[in-house]
């Protein structure tokens, strides 16, 4: 089976760093997606990561240690607009299946 | 970047009948679809693999003749719930894969809100 754990929920400030944790445990780990998602919608890729280190992309940050079963979202100058859920979703086995927790729900206050 | 679209995005059915929602992949060949489910406040759940030229593989517990998923194409997957009940309405939401240049993404489609009187 596979575990995904997150922080349920999560409060920051605007303009604010906040970086969001996940630990997994998969079999056949390939890699680990990031994907944000505002209520009522469906799921945004921000980031997929297959080797270890942080990769930086505008705003967000995604971390990755396979070793430890790790990864971590960073946000930074947090906007009103980034208050959704962010999901962290391992890539895994044979058929590549990526697979999702209940995310964490990020609340920008100003 | 890469689009999935998915058609029809609302839909409401009186219970019995079928319920066909496309998926396609805009700018990208995807050899790989997946479609998922969610229900209110609850995650993503994988509900099969949509292989394209191939029978799709199903998540265990999710009824493949209830469930139809045909891949015709590199750019086109459908699921068809057959002989929808009112515990069939969800959000449905597929995914294609690009393994292009960029590296591996999966895109998601906009989704299909499914309501079965």
């Amino acid at each position: 089976g596979q575990n995904i754990d997150q922080p349920t929920e999560m409060t920051a400030t605007e303009g604010a760093i906040v970086q969001i944790n996940c630990t997994y445990q998969t079999s056949g780990f390939n890699g680990l997606f990031w994907y944000q998602q505002h209520a009522g919608e469906a799921p945004t890729f921000l980031s997929y990561n297959v080797l270890d280190g942080l990769e930086e992309k505008g705003r967000f940050s995604s971390f990755l240690s396979r070793s430890k079963g790790y990864s971590y979202l960073l946000l930074k100058e947090l906007q009103m607009k980034d208050s959704a859920s962010y999901l962290c979703a391992p890539l895994t086995g044979g058929y590549q299946k990526v697979t999702f927790g209940t995310g964490t729900k990020l609340q920008v206050i100003p | 970047g890469a689009v999935v679209s998915q058609h029809p995005s609302r839909v409401i059915c009186k219970s019995g009948t079928s319920v066909k929602i496309e998926c396609r992949s805009l700018d990208f060949q995807a050899t790989t679809m997946f479609w998922y489910r969610q229900f209110p406040k609850k995650s993503l759940m994988l509900m099969a693999t949509s292989n394209e030229g191939s029978k799709a593989t199903y998540e265990q517990g999710v009824e493949k003749d209830k469930f139809l998923i045909n891949h015709a194409s590199l750019t086109l997957s459908t699921l068809t719930v057959t002989s929808a009940h009112p515990e069939d309405s969800s959000f449905y939401i597929c995914s294609a894969r690009d393994r292009g240049l960029g590296g591996e993404t999966q895109y998601f489609g906009p989704g299909t809100r499914l309501l079965v009187l």
